[in-house]
């Protein structure tokens, strides 16, 4: 199973643009990239997923190297409510039989006004 | 559209009492389930997870057990608490299907064990 890391923690200021970057040294070629977004006392919510190069939806754009040994998570002009714990999950797409994705300890981003 | 439900949202018990947390699914069939853990200030640790009705892996040997007795309905459980056994408990579903963008989780259960 890949090892994510992850900054502990981040801080920005509303309407700037943040980068969260992960890194997944022992990726396997079957693993997706996928991040969520966790407020506290709630469950981790979906933001992105990914398997190479670029991917953006409404909420985030997800950057994948050519190697995907890392993945950068990007979110584009911060407010405030954006405050959170942002997980970076290396594994199987559940979807391709992968239920043993990791959560590790995610990067907890303080947006300031 | 798929909702997930999970309850209680809080719950002290003391020690040495029973756990049942109950999970339920709407709107997919066939999903697989899972029940994670979060202690305080860490990340998740997936418990179980199941692929199908009475189906059922564990990842880490503890005090508790889960069960699946109908397609969307999973139960985590624990005949005792145990103090260690306090943390947020997250119940999750993923679809098998080939539009699946990952894991959709319930609201979670505080629970406390005194």
């Amino acid at each position: 199973l890949a090892k994510t890391t992850q900054p502990i923690s981040m801080d920005s200021y509303e309407g700037q643009e943040v980068n969260i970057t992960c890194s997944h040294n022992n990726i396997a070629t079957n693993d997706y990239i996928t991040w969520y977004q966790q407020f506290p006392s709630q469950g981790p919510r979906f933001i992105i997923q990914g398997y190479k190069t670029k991917v953006t939806n409404e909420v985030a754009s997800l950057f994948i190297p050519a190697d995907r040994k890392s993945s950068t998570l990007s979110l584009p002009r911060v407010s405030l409510s954006d405050t959170a714990v942002y997980y970076c999950l290396v594994g199987l797409s559940p979807n391709t039989g992968g239920f043993k994705t990791i959560f590790g300890a995610g990067t907890r981003l303080f947006v300031k006004a | 559209s798929q909702t997930i439900h999970q309850w209680p949202a809080t719950l002290v018990q003391p020690v040495g009492s029973p756990l049942s947390l109950e999970c339920t699914v709407e709107g997919t069939s066939n999903p697989n389930l899972y029940w994670y853990r979060q202690a305080a200030g860490r990340g998740l640790q997936l418990l179980f997870y199941s692929v199908g009705i009475g189906q059922i892996s564990s990842e880490v040997p503890q005090n508790l057990s889960a069960s699946r007795p109908q397609d969307r309905q999973f139960i985590l459980s624990s005949k005792k608490l145990l103090l260690s056994d306090s943390g947020f408990y997250l119940c999750a579903w993923s679809s098998t299907g080939t539009d699946n963008y990952g894991y959709t989780f319930g609201s979670g259960t505080r629970l406390t064990v005194v």
